[in-house]
């Protein structure tokens, strides 16, 4: 199985500040035949479901507003939220989909 | 609009079997792959399965292997997860999430599962 794994699990940032997760998995999820990561980034606010937000490593999903972006290939990747809102707080996830499903144990993210 | 929504979670003992339901709504349903993903209290995101559009390709998690069927009716646009042999670990909430061209880009409220005596 692949194990992803992320940090830090608890992150404090002031509003409008940048705030950065990491995600590295144990063995590479980029695909060499057409060369993307199947990596996806998740949102999860108490009490809702996850939201997608990022998936092939870097591509935002529809809606997603574009203080999030991800970047990273083959086992290291990052999710960043340019300047932080107030709405950006929740708990993050990375998903690996190469090899069947695996998430990250999750990043809390508050309000410094 | 696209929506799931879960139904069936509930207090069941030990040993005990549940069946979860997903109702789909807004897409057609049959041409995509369906997955269960749980989450414990407090915890982080487990997969649990998945069934291809037409139910010929099931693929489950260790862990819960030989006790739990996942299956779909495309007739009535509905997922399934019929559980058996529970244990108090698979006390979490349950998720039906959709596949498509992009990875679980639809999750469904969740229903929660209670193991306990």
């Amino acid at each position: 199985d692949i194990v992803m794994t992320q940090s830090p699990d608890s992150l404090a940032v002031s509003l409008g500040e940048r705030a950065t997760i990491n995600c590295k998995s144990s063995q590479s999820v980029l695909y060499d035949s057409n060369n993307k990561n199947y990596l996806a980034w998740y949102q999860q606010k108490p009490g809702q479901p996850p939201k997608l937000l990022i998936y092939w490593a870097s591509t935002r999903e529809s809606g997603v507003p574009d203080r999030f972006s991800g970047s990273g290939s083959g086992t290291d990747f990052t999710l960043t939220i340019s300047s932080l809102q107030a709405e950006d707080v929740a708990i993050y996830y990375c998903q690996q989909y190469y090899n069947w499903y695996t998430f990250g144990q999750g990043t809390k993210l508050e309000i410094k | 609009e696209v929506q799931l929504v879960e139904s069936g979670g509930g207090l069941v003992q030990p040993g005990g079997s549940l069946r979860l339901s997903c109702a789909a709504s807004g897409f057609t349903f049959s041409n995509y792959w369906m997955n269960w993903v749980r989450q414990a209290p407090g915890k982080g995101l487990v997969w649990v399965s998945r069934i291809n559009s037409d139910g010929s390709s099931i693929n489950y998690a260790d862990s819960v292997k030989g006790r739990f069927t996942i299956s779909r009716d495309n007739a009535k646009n509905t997922l399934y997860l019929q559980m058996n042999s529970l244990r108090a670990e698979d006390t979490a909430v349950y998720y039906c999430v959709r596949v498509g061209a992009l990875p679980f880009d639809c999750w469904g409220q969740g229903t929660l599962v209670t193991v306990s005596s």
